[in-house]
């Protein structure tokens, strides 16, 4: 009965390649976000989704690219990785964009080699 | 970049005496909120407050709001070893399409 669930939990792999977070909730939130958080704990936001279209875009590469199939999943596509991208990535979602608490998943810790 | 900035960046006390953590910010805001964050996990939302209210409380916790000094405040009574968290403030605010922005967040630990 997980409310917002990420997966893999761990994803280890090499510059280069190209890998997918999946995430999905089930406490039927219109919104969905996903955030990174590096190594000094800082939590930027990456992107969010509203009824399947994208309302937030932050200064992030192309390399990042969010997929949503539908409302309940929003999933993270990430080509060409490089060390630098190498953080926690956490998903989150809420109900509706304004006022409302965020739900978190417990983040994918992604390390590049 | 970011909008809120907790203060102290760590803080370590005994199980059973108060915690106070402080956040500021620099631009308006709709809302401040507070979440707790323990170690290897997602962020756990606790107290929401709007910008238009000065004080809430939920079970041991009050946040305070001072928009007048773009600060807010959680207070932690009678702390447990439990409560042992990173605590992190968000702001979010309609100039920036709503986004919500974190600050590094107060690492607590308290001693049983």
């Amino acid at each position: 009965d997980t409310a917002v669930s990420q997966t893999p939990k761990y994803l280890v792999t090499q510059m280069g390649n190209d890998k997918s977070i999946k995430c999905e909730q089930n406490l039927g939130h219109d919104t969905m976000y996903w955030y990174k958080q590096d190594s000094k704990k800082f939590l930027k936001i990456m992107f969010s989704y509203n009824n399947k279209e994208l309302i937030i875009n932050e200064t992030v590469p192309n390399r990042f690219s969010p997929k949503s199939p539908d409302k309940a999943h929003l999933n993270l596509h990430i080509n060409s990785l490089e060390l630098g991208d190498s953080a926690v990535y956490f998903c989150a979602s809420s109900l509706g964009q304004f006022n409302q608490p965020q739900h978190f998943g417990d983040g994918t810790r992604l390390s590049i080699l | 970049s970011q909008q809120g900035e907790e203060d102290p960046q760590a803080l370590s006390i005994q199980e059973g005496e108060n915690a106070t953590m402080n956040c500021s910010y620099k631009t308006s805001i709709n809302n401040l909120q507070w979440y707790r964050q323990n170690s290897g996990r997602g962020l756990v939302h606790l107290i929401l407050i709007r910008s238009n209210e000065r004080e809430k409380h939920s079970g041991r916790l009050r946040v305070t709001l001072d928009t007048s000094k773009k600060s807010s405040s959680l207070l932690i009574t009678a702390s447990r070893a439990a409560d042992t968290a990173s605590y992190f403030c968000a702001t979010d605010a309609r100039s920036r399409n709503n986004d919500m922005r974190f600050g590094a967040g107060t690492r607590l630990t308290v001693k049983p």
